[in-house]
């Protein structure tokens, strides 16, 4: 079965740290790898997606870093707020069925100030 | 939330009664999902359909049917409820290409006693 192996579970950072979250992914078909940011009673929103052709992908505060032969990717969020704090979903497709997602299970971020 | 509602909001219901939740989108998207949130399980897929009266399994599919009689509609239903179906709901659409953003509706919380 494909999966999407994430990691911390949980996660607590002080206002202007680095927060950092953690994916691995079994399928090298997969080639489209985005990120989701879930805030308590609404639905996800894509936060950064990356292809694999490209190593790393910045966007403000967040950056994923993507390591093709080790399978895995990264979330960065530089100079956390507490408005950062939400719920994270790493996810991945490609392949057979390309269009489905296959998520994490989620991290759960609290900034403190 | 992207032109997505989905109805109702909130449910309470018992054991063995069937119920029926409606994502309704306006944005014209070809596909849409039904994922199913628990805590420690993420976001896991229940169903989806790739246009009128198409539609898959997804990798939760028991115990839950789908229909998609119009492009803007698709109805999940629990045709006999159980406790173990008590989760938060999430209907997603998307135009269906690899690499396309998932755009995720409010949820739908439901509560099986």
């Amino acid at each position: 079965q494909q999966q999407v192996k994430q990691s911390p579970q949980s996660l607590i950072v002080q206002k202007g740290g680095i927060s950092i979250i953690n994916c691995a992914y079994e399928n090298t078909a997969f080639d489209y790898f985005p990120w989701y940011q879930q805030f308590p009673g609404k639905g996800p929103a894509l936060l950064i997606a990356i292809r694999p052709d490209v190593s790393e992908k910045k966007e403000g505060r967040f950056t994923i870093s993507f390591n093709k032969s080790a399978k895995q990717f990264s979330l960065h969020i530089m100079d956390s707020q507490p408005g950062d704090s939400a719920t994270y979903f790493c996810a991945a497709s490609g392949g057979a069925g390309s269009y489905q997602l296959t998520f994490g299970k989620g991290t759960k971020l609290s900034v403190i100030p | 939330d992207a032109g997505i509602t989905q109805s109702p909001r909130h449910k309470v219901t018992e054991t063995g009664t069937p119920v029926t939740l409606r994502c309704h989108q306006t944005e014209n998207h070809r596909y849409m999902y039904w994922y199913r949130q628990d805590p420690g399980h993420g976001l896991r897929l229940i169903h989806y359909s790739y246009g009128v009266k198409d539609t898959d399994k997804g990798e939760v599919s028991d115990g839950y049917s789908v229909s998609r009689s119009k492009t803007e509609d698709f109805l999940l239903t629990l045709e006999s409820a159980t406790s173990s179906q008590t989760s938060v709901y999430f209907c997603a659409i998307s135009e269906g290409r690899s690499g396309e953003t998932q755009y995720f509706g409010p949820g739908t919380r439901l509560l099986v006693l």
